[in-house]
């Protein structure tokens, strides 16, 4: 089974607003991964967790924290977004002996 | 430089015949894994087929082949007898061997959508 679920699936969010995605991930994949993808575009890594601590930071502004609470979990706290962060978030997550990374269905993020 | 290029922004095929996803890459690296998404209109990226650099055969999964040709430097995506739901975004991407697990990136290219005409 390669699932990797993600919630909420939409979100509408003001620009002073606090909010968190969720991905979650029961494979035993050690690294995980959040993608931002604005629509017509490839997806564009933000950040990598690898045995639960961040190895890559793709010098994403500080408006995204991300967070992993155990090899499970990966969150994304959002504060303070501007119009222009709307797109779809994805997560993703893989082994650490295997190259491929599996996707979840993604958030649909839009900030008002 | 672009890593990934895909020429074809959009194709129209007609249901039942197979179809050709063009992709080249450019990498310095002689060890690197080459891998297909598809990406329907509900926005999940599936994992399609994978390539890694040292593979002397191509890829297959299903309906899904990988026509890998190490010298031209090209991946394609080949989908035989193809079908409606076949219809998506297609992505190839990269990914170049890291110093250490946990630095894994993919590179994507820009993507080719596919329609398949009934």
């Amino acid at each position: 089974d390669t699932e990797v679920t993600q919630t909420p699936k939409h979100l509408v969010m003001g620009m002073t607003n606090k909010k968190s995605l969720k991905c979650e991930q029961h494979m035993g994949h050690r690294a995980m991964y959040w993608y931002k993808q604005k629509a017509k575009k490839p997806p564009e890594l933000m950040f990598v967790y690898s045995y639960e601590k961040l190895s890559i930071n793709e010098s994403v502004p500080s408006r995204f924290s991300p967070e992993c609470p155990n090899s499970s979990l990966l969150n994304l706290h959002l504060h303070a977004l501007q119009p222009e962060d709307s797109a779809l978030y994805l997560c993703a997550s893989s082994l650490p002996s295997q190259e491929t990374q599996y996707f979840g269905p993604g958030t649909r993020l839009l900030v008002l | 430089a672009q890593k990934i290029t895909q020429t074809q922004p959009g194709m129209f095929v007609q249901e039942k015949e197979a179809v050709t996803l063009d992709c080249t890459y450019d990498t310095s690296d002689p060890s690197y894994g080459l891998f297909w998404y598809k990406q329907p209109s509900s926005g999940e990226m599936i994992f399609l087929i994978y390539q890694g650099s040292y593979d002397q055969q191509n890829a297959t999964e299903g309906r899904y082949s990988l026509n890998f040709q190490k010298a031209r430097k090209s991946a394609n995506l080949v989908i035989s007898a193809s079908q409606l739901g076949d219809s998506a975004m297609y992505f190839c991407a990269m990914r170049e061997v890291p110093i250490n697990f946990g630095n894994e990136k993919l590179t994507f290219g820009t993507g080719t959508r596919l329609t398949i005409i009934p």
